[in-house]
């Protein structure tokens, strides 16, 4: 099984920063890729699909890149209902997701 | 509109048989697949198995002896069987449609507690 492994586990940012979520996969995985934001009591979110494709109604601070096996998340200005989880996931082969990612506000 | 519900117990006797129903609105499962993932408590996401627009199903390997997906397309309905249920099965289980896993049911929990 691909293992895919996120970092940081926890991420501490102001409102308007900048924030990177990273993601590595333990063998290609063809930018079959997705982000998903999970808020607390929540079923998860689609935000991004196949690495860098913005899901319909997202806002456009969010942005994905990568290829191979490193994939990136970003939040171009962070905002205070942006705090939640965030998980990877690869589908390029039996689907598995990362540990995630928590966003707190500094 | 896609929807995705899932039903079922909301709690379990340990060894006993985990039963859950999904029930889609807005697709039809013989041109769609259905995916089950879980969810322990605080913890990540485990994709358990699919059940395919032919009806063809695959399993997470470490869940494979004791999982089972089926169907009622008559009904629109998939459902998910688990056997042997443990502690650690306790989670909210959710069923998910689309190429892109894009829709989510809400969620059903299931505590496996004696």
């Amino acid at each position: 099984d691909i293992q895919m492994t996120q970092s940081p586990s926890v991420l501490s940012a102001s409102v308007g920063d900048r924030v990177t979520l990273n993601c590595k996969a333990s063998q290609n995985i063809n930018k079959y890729l997705n982000w998903y934001q999970q808020k607390l009591g929540e079923a998860p979110k689609l935000l991004i699909y196949n690495t860098n494709n913005l899901q319909t109604g997202i806002p456009s601070r969010f942005s994905g890149s990568g290829s191979g096996t490193d994939y990136t998340l970003t939040i171009s200005s962070l905002q205070p209902e942006d705090v939640a989880t965030y998980f990877c996931f690869q589908h390029n082969s039996w689907p598995t997701f990362g540990a995630g990612t928590k966003l707190e506000l500094k | 509109q896609v929807q995705l519900k899932e039903s079922g117990p909301g709690l379990v006797q340990p060894s006993e048989t985990l039963s859950l129903t999904c029930t889609v609105s807005g697709f039809s499962l013989t041109s769609n697949s259905v995916h089950w993932v879980r969810q322990p408590p605080g913890k990540g996401l485990e994709w358990m198995g699919i059940i395919r627009s032919g009806g063809s199903t695959d399993y997470n390997s470490a869940l494979k002896s004791r999982l089972s997906i089926s169907r009622d397309t008559s009904k629109s309905q998939v459902f998910l069987k688990m056997n042997s249920l443990q502690t650690e099965d306790t989670a909210i289980y959710y069923c998910v449609y689309g190429p892109l896993f894009d829709y989510w049911g809400q969620g059903v929990m299931v505590t496996v507690s004696s």
